[in-house]
């Protein structure tokens, strides 16, 4: 069955480290984003893709940068950790813009920054 | 800008009984799509309903319901007969159909209580 995976599930970094999340889809899904969660913002966009060689910033960019070299895979790096950027982190997928199914979202990244 | 707004921090109830959670949001769209997600402490998240905006008729799976208010730019979800393992964070969320970028509210908590 398609997928989409993150990974590591749980990280712990030090202040000023960089650190890259990996998300990786089996839907063969030309549309993939990175969001972070916390409490009391829901879920804010990161960085999005609409396929190889295409990054776009989103509202919370500052600080985290994308590649995307193939179509399954969109990893995101942290160039130096911050306190702040501890937080919950997704990456989801979809088939085309505006999807009426809805994203296909990974199971989470917990980011602790120390 | 477009903005999603839940304005429930927390909601409880008790099982089996029926608990509506609020939602608003802001567009200058026509043509656009609407999601209710679940997000249980697993922290997976569940497309629970959709909605399209060019139908007027209110989305329903099974014990899970929309009043979709396209005037007022609202999108309020009713669960019926609630079960406990409906105690998750709910979140609304609007899909921008020109960038495909999904926009979520702050999340509702939601508790069956026993």
């Amino acid at each position: 069955d398609a997928e989409i995976t993150q990974s590591p599930r749980h990280k712990i970094t030090e202040t000023g480290r960089q650190v890259t999340l990996a998300c990786h889809q089996t839907w063969n899904h030309n549309n993939m984003f990175w969001y972070r969660q916390d409490l009391g913002h829901g879920l804010r966009l990161i960085h999005y893709s609409y396929g190889v060689q295409d990054t776009n910033k989103g509202e919370v960019s500052d600080g985290y940068s994308v590649s995307r070299s193939n179509t399954e895979d969109l990893p995101l790096t942290l160039e130096s950790a911050a306190s702040s950027q501890t937080s919950v982190y997704f990456c989801a997928s979809s088939e085309s813009l505006g999807d009426r199914l809805g994203y296909t979202f990974g199971s989470g990244t917990r980011l602790t920054v120390v | 800008a477009q903005t999603v707004t839940q304005s429930q921090p927390e909601m409880s109830v008790q099982e089996a009984e029926t608990v509506t959670l609020s939602c608003t949001y802001d567009t200058s769209e026509n043509n656009y799509y609407l999601f209710w997600y679940k997000q249980p402490p697993s922290r997976q998240m569940i497309l629970v309903i959709r909605q399209e905006a060019y139908k007027q008729q209110n989305a329903t799976e099974n014990r899970f319901s929309v009043n979709f208010q396209k005037a007022a730019k609202s999108f309020s979800l009713k669960i019926s007969d609630s079960q406990l393992g409906d105690t998750a964070m709910y979140f609304c969320a609007f899909v921008d159909s020109n960038t495909g970028k999904l926009i979520f509210g702050q999340g509702t908590t939601l508790q069956v209580k026993p």
